[in-house]
């Protein structure tokens, strides 16, 4: 299975803090990276496909970058209700692996 | 708008199965691609499996082979998950979420709202 590892596992920051969250591949996967935020008790949503395309109605201050093994997801203004738990997912391999999650947590 | 509604919270005994459903409402089912993750107490997301149609079987993760059967039910719009033997480390919220886009390069996109698993005896 395809290992992903994401860095660091939590983060302090502020409002209006940028904000860079890291998702490495044990191997390449071209862009077939996907980017999640859960807040508690709710279901993961999906912020950003295919590494870099935001999905539709979520805010253009979630940008997100890379190819092959190395990926970033950015925050540029953290707001309020950016405070949660953001996963990156890789979907080159028929069997799905997420990252371990990255926690954001206000500072 | 696609929306997935998922049955309700089950408590099971230890070595018994649980079936859990997932609702689709707002498209068209019979192109819809289902995979169901599971969320353990204070953990992270793993995924278990899902149906691709152009293999018209369903595929699933390693650590489920044996003990997960997806399937769906176009008739009523849904899809299912059982998970069979269960033991304690079962426990947890699974999630069903449709998926789109293709293979490889797929996302998970909307998920349904969880369903709490608990396993105890």
């Amino acid at each position: 299975d395809i290992q992903m590892t994401q860095s660091p596992s939590s983060l302090s920051a502020s409002v209006g803090d940028r904000v860079t969250i890291t998702c490495r591949a044990s191997q390449s996967i071209s862009s077939y990276l996907n980017w999640y935020q859960q807040k508690p008790g709710k279901a993961p949503k999906l912020l950003i496909y295919a590494a870099s395309s935001l999905k539709s109605g979520v805010p253009s201050r979630f940008s997100g970058s890379g190819s092959g093994t190395d990926f970033t997801l950015t925050i540029s203004s953290l707001q309020p209700e950016d405070f949660a738990t953001y996963y990156c997912q890789q979907s080159y391999s028929t069997l799905i692996t997420f990252g371990q999650g990255t926690r954001l947590e206000i500072k | 708008q696609v929306q997935l509604v998922q049955s309700g919270a089950e408590v099971k005994k230890p070595g018994s199965s649980v079936k859990v459903s997932c609702k689709a409402s707002g498209g068209t089912f019979s192109s819809y691609v289902i995979s169901w993750v599971r969320q353990a107490p204070g953990q992270g997301l793993e995924w278990m499996g899902g149906i691709i149609p152009i293999f018209a079987t369903a595929n699933y993760a390693q650590k489920f082979q044996g003990r997960v059967t997806i399937t769906t039910d176009e008739s009523t719009s849904t899809a299912y998950m059982e998970l069979s033997s269960l033991r304690s480390e079962d426990t947890a919220v699974y999630y069903c979420a449709r998926v789109r886009g293709g293979y490889p390069g797929n996302w998970f996109d909307p998920w349904g709202q969880g369903t709490l698993v608990t396993v105890s005896s």
